[in-house]
């Protein structure tokens, strides 16, 4: 079966570093995606890896170890508008096929 | 390029009523997915479509059903609410299965009473 673990809230202060771990297990692994989700929002693409490494895109970077069954995601230079929920969501066999399976999300708060 | 569409955005049913739930993926897009979203479970997968075929279904009752179209729009449909159907759903499009991200859309939010 799948199972992805994630922490359910984090605080950071505006300016700072945060990391937001993401742990799985997977039958059919095919990719790992981070999604950002504002309250009353949609959830809304941040990152890909399916490679082992460092996805860095401006101020969020994504890393991936497929022998670890981890990831996390980092966020650099927190600003209030980052407040909200982070999936962690991997691409596994479901079936005929796959689907992207999530993490509960994370709730992150920036304050000032 | 306009985005997912879903309608209606909200709505609200009591026990035992059924409901459709309409998603218009973007243009282009070939394949759509449902996911149900609630405070305890997250997202939860609910089924794809590609090409008007059901290709995955996820861990749902059979109350859940759904279809898409010839123009790759699709319906999903509850039968026989329960209490526990309250949540908001969400349709996503992607190019393709199997590969790439998903685009989703501002969902649906179902109460039932």
């Amino acid at each position: 079966g799948q199972n992805i673990d994630q922490p359910t809230e984090m605080t950071a202060t505006e300016g700072a570093i945060v990391q937001i771990n993401c742990t799985y297990q997977t039958s059919g692994f095919n990719g790992l995606f981070w999604y950002q989700q504002h309250a009353g929002e949609a959830p809304t693409f941040l990152s890909y890896n399916v490679l082992d490494g460092l996805e860095e895109k401006g101020r969020f970077s994504s890393f991936l170890s497929r022998s670890k069954g981890y990831s996390y995601l980092l966020l650099k230079e927190l600003q209030m508008k980052d407040s909200a929920s982070y999936l962690c969501a991997v691409r596994d066999r479901i079936q005929a096929g796959t689907a992207l399976i999530f993490g509960k999300g994370t709730t992150l708060s920036v304050s000032s | 390029k306009a985005g997912v569409t879903q309608t209606p955005r909200y709505l609200i049913k009591t026990r035992g009523q059924q409901v459709t739930l309409s998603c218009s993926p973007i243009s282009g897009h070939r394949s759509v997915s449902w996911y149900q979203q609630t405070p305890g479970q997250g997202l939860q997968f609910l089924f794809e479509y590609f090409s008007e075929t059901q290709r995955n279904k996820g861990n749902f009752p059979g109350r859940f059903s759904g279809r898409q179209f010839s123009n790759s729009r699709s319906e999903m449909n509850v039968s026989t609410l329960e209490l526990g159907d309250s949540a908001l759903y969400l349709c996503a499009s992607s190019l393709d299965v199997d590969t790439g991200e998903l685009f989703f859309g501002e969902g649906s939010r179902l109460t039932v009473l």
